[in-house]
């Protein structure tokens, strides 16, 4: 069964430094999600992509923030200069259609020290 | 700005009971409502998806209602056993510009061998 895939499974890193957060989307879907989730919070929407844009993004995706699908199967998020608040989980998410079921993959684990 | 409340926010019950959990919503507005479970330090795996013109959808031992004018979604579990233990989550996706599911916070759930 089609999965959506992300590394690293766990990334740890230095307040200001630069992380990129890989995911394989399910091959066929056409819209691609980030969220993250710190720990003992809800899960919490940062951003959808669709046809080469970003279409939608929270009040948390700010210019630190940065999406990119380089190639014809990954989806990248990208933090410029980590904070420790930005530790947490981060799980992409992809979906045939906006309204479609949405599959999320395991999750990056990022520690920021 | 949507809001979700999952109620309770645990639950242990022994095995082999029936058991509802609950979801509520404050903005009717919504496309779909979709329930998951998450594993301790897992990802999410979706489990029911149902749309705002269905009132309920079945997989398994599992059945998902949804009452849009109330705002609440209940999901069933049927003849629970040991591995349905984890957390439920549930989302809503009101589309319309927000394209990210609003997730609630989640059932913990154990059961009791």
């Amino acid at each position: 069964e089609p999965e959506v895939t992300q590394t690293p499974s766990h990334q740890v890193t230095q307040m200001g430094q630069e992380v990129i957060l890989r995911c394989v989307p399910i091959s066929n879907h056409l819209y691609f999600y980030w969220y993250r989730q710190i720990l003992g919070q809800k899960v919490e929407f940062l951003v959808s992509f669709y046809n080469n844009e970003i279409s939608e993004k929270s009040e948390i995706f700010d210019d630190q923030f940065s999406v990119e699908r380089p190639d014809g199967s990954n989806f990248t998020l990208k933090i410029r200069s980590t904070k420790l608040e930005d530790s947490a989980m981060y799980f992409c998410a992809s979906s045939g259609g906006p309204a479609d079921t949405q599959y999320f993959g395991p999750g990056t684990r990022l520690t920021v020290l | 700005k949507q809001e979700v409340t999952q109620i309770p926010a645990a639950l242990s019950v022994p095995e082999g009971e029936n058991l509802v959990l609950n979801c509520s919503f404050t903005d009717s507005a919504i496309y779909n409502l979709q329930w998951f479970r998450q594993d301790p330090g897992k990802g999410l795996t979706s489990l029911l998806l149902i749309q705002s013109s269905q009132r309920e959808q079945t997989s398994g031992r599992l059945n998902a209602s949804l009452d849009k004018s109330s705002g609440r979604s209940t999901l069933y579990i049927a003849a629970s056993q040991p591995g349905d233990s984890a957390t439920y989550l549930c989302a809503a996706y009101s589309g319309g510009g927000a394209d990210g599911l609003t997730f609630g916070k989640g059932t913990h759930l154990i059961i009791q061998p």
